[in-house]
């Protein structure tokens, strides 16, 4: 069955960098565009970046842009979310989703995994 | 602030029908299909309808989803006290390349 697991994430001061992991089984990964949504304390959820199948194309949401990179590592399953001059804002749980179809970057995600914590506090 | 339009609260006694409404723009959901989220406290998010009003596997027919112009709307019939929990709406939208989500509808059962 499908399974995705983030890892990473933790206690960490403002303007510092982590790198968030998720690893992906019980499916062909490089066949399927990727998400990281985060949900902050008490708001709702929040889509961050998406990385294309192939890996070949990556967006990100605004508030992001210039600070986290997507990327993929189809050998190992795994997705990454590096986040770097992190802010107190960035305080979320972050989860790593699939996009529901093959190939394609603008379905909606379909499996998630059970969310990762990083918080931003000095 | 979100980009898509929800209200922040719903409630109902059992067995009723409640229906969330979400407003967008041509950007998301007048250009694209309209996918609903469920978020139970404690769970990740599952996906409960997408193409406006298909239901992912599992999900009973007591919910559906339809979508006209920049808006689009969930209703839930025969509610139960499970079905507490926030529903969100999220559409792909065209100028961020990217889905865009609702701010999310608290769901109480009473």
């Amino acid at each position: 069955q499908v399974q995705l697991v983030e890892s990473g994430g933790g206690v960490v001061q403002p303007g510092t960098s982590l790198t968030l992991a998720c690893e992906a089984s019980g499916f062909t990964f490089s066949s399927y565009a990727m998400h990281w949504v985060r949900q902050a304390p008490g708001k709702g959820l929040e889509w961050v970046a998406l990385i294309s199948y192939d890996g070949t194309q990556r967006f990100y949401a605004d508030s992001v842009r210039g600070r986290f990179t997507i990327s993929r590592d189809d050998s190992k399953k795994t997705l990454s979310l590096q986040m770097t001059r992190l802010q107190l804002e960035d305080t979320a749980i972050y989860y790593c989703a699939r996009g529901m179809l093959l190939y394609s970057n603008s379905e909606p995600c379909d499996y998630w995994g059970p969310g990762n914590l990083v918080t931003v506090s000095s | 602030q979100s980009v898509l339009t929800q209200p922040p609260s719903a409630s109902g006694t059992p067995g009723q029908t409640v229906t969330i409404s979400c407003s967008g723009s041509h950007s998301n959901i007048g250009g694209n299909t309209v996918n609903w989220y469920q978020h139970l406290p404690g769970t990740a998010p599952k996906l409960l309808m997408y193409t406006n009003d298909l239901r992912t596997s599992g999900v009973p027919d007591r919910f559906s989803g339809s979508k006209s112009g920049n808006s689009a709307s969930l209703a839930i019939s025969g509610l139960q006290s499970g079905d507490e929990g926030d529903y969100y709406c999220a559409a792909w939208d065209d100028g961020l390349n990217g889905p865009v989500f609702g701010g999310g509808t608290k769901l109480t059962v009473l």
